[in-house]
C-alpha cells in the first residue's frame, strides 16, 4: 500500500524559508504514470494547489506562488521536497504531498495523500 | 484560472436521505472532474474521478455525473459515516483548482 509522509517544522518565522519532504513509501516515485506534488489548506479555508514535480525532475508551480516555490525530487531516497520562500502569517496551513495521476484514466486525480502537517508561522 | 463554485455550501440531511451537491466551472473542464470526501483533521480521499468513475473501495452509493461546466455527486441513501465536506477538483488546466466544499451535516 502507497504511503505519503509529510516531514518537516511545525514552526517557521517570518520571512524564513519552510522546507518540507514527503517520504514515499509502498512504491516508486520513479513511476511514470504520476506527477507528485504539494496542496496546502489554511485554518478553516479550502485548498490550494502548490505545484507538481515529475520523477524526471520537470516542474509547474502555480502562478500564485510561483516566485516562491521550489520542488524538488531524489529519486535514490524514494522522496520529494517543497520549498517555501519569505513565509508570512498567511501562509499558515496544514501542507499536503499528494499523488496525481499522470496518465489514463483520471488523469489529474490526487489519488493518494499525505496526513498533512500544520505549518504555523510565528514569531 | 478556472474557478469551482460548489453548491449549496452546506446542508443537514438525515440518515438514509438522498443528497446532491452541484459544482460548476466557470469554463469547460469537459469529464475532467474529481469528487473527495474530507472528514475533520484528514486529508481528502478521492470518491470519483473522470467526472463519473468511483474509485476502487468507495461505496457504490456514491455516484457522480455531469460534463462541461455542470457536475453533480450523489450520495444515494446518506450513512452515519458520510457526514463530511465534499469538495469537487477540476483537472483540464493548470492550476488544478477546488471548490470552496459543500458540508453536510447531521439534520
Amino acid at each position: 500500500q502507497l504511503q505519503l509522509q509529510e516531514s518537516g517544522p511545525g514552526l517557521v518565522k517570518p520571512s524564513e524559508t519552510l522546507s518540507l519532504t514527503c517520504t514515499v513509501s509502498g512504491g516508486s516515485i520513479s513511476s511514470s504514470s504520476y506527477y507528485w506534488g504539494w496542496i496546502r489548506q489554511p485554518p478553516g479555508k479550502g485548498l490550494e494547489w502548490i505545484g507538481s514535480i515529475y520523477y524526471s525532475g520537470s516542474t509547474y508551480y502555480n502562478p500564485s506562488l510561483k516566485s516562491r516555490v521550489t520542488i524538488s525530487v531524489d529519486t535514490s531516497k524514494n522522496l520529494f521536497s517543497l520549498k517555501l520562500d519569505s513565509m508570512t502569517a498567511a501562509d499558515t496551513a496544514v501542507f499536503y504531498c499528494v499523488r496525481r495521476v499522470r496518465i489514463g484514466q483520471g488523469t489529474g486525480a490526487l489519488d493518494y495523500w499525505g496526513q498533512g502537517t500544520l505549518v504555523t508561522v510565528s514569531s | 484560472d478556472i474557478q469551482m463554485t460548489q453548491s449549496p455550501s452546506s446542508l443537514s440531511a438525515s440518515v438514509g436521505d438522498r443528497v446532491t451537491i452541484t459544482c460548476r466551472a466557470s469554463q469547460s473542464v469537459s469529464s475532467y472532474l474529481n469528487w473527495y470526501q474530507q472528514k475533520p483533521g484528514k486529508a481528502p480521499k478521492v470518491l470519483i474521478y473522470a467526472a463519473s468513475s468511483l474509485q476502487s473501495g468507495v461505496p457504490s452509493r456514491f455516484s457522480g455525473s455531469g460534463s462541461g461546466t455542470d457536475f453533480t455527486l450523489t450520495i444515494s441513501s446518506l450513512q452515519p459515516e458520510d457526514f463530511a465536506t465534499y469538495l469537487c477538483q477540476q483537472s483540464y488546466s493548470m492550476p488544478l483548482t477546488f471548490g470552496g466544499g459543500t458540508k453536510v451535516e447531521i439534520k
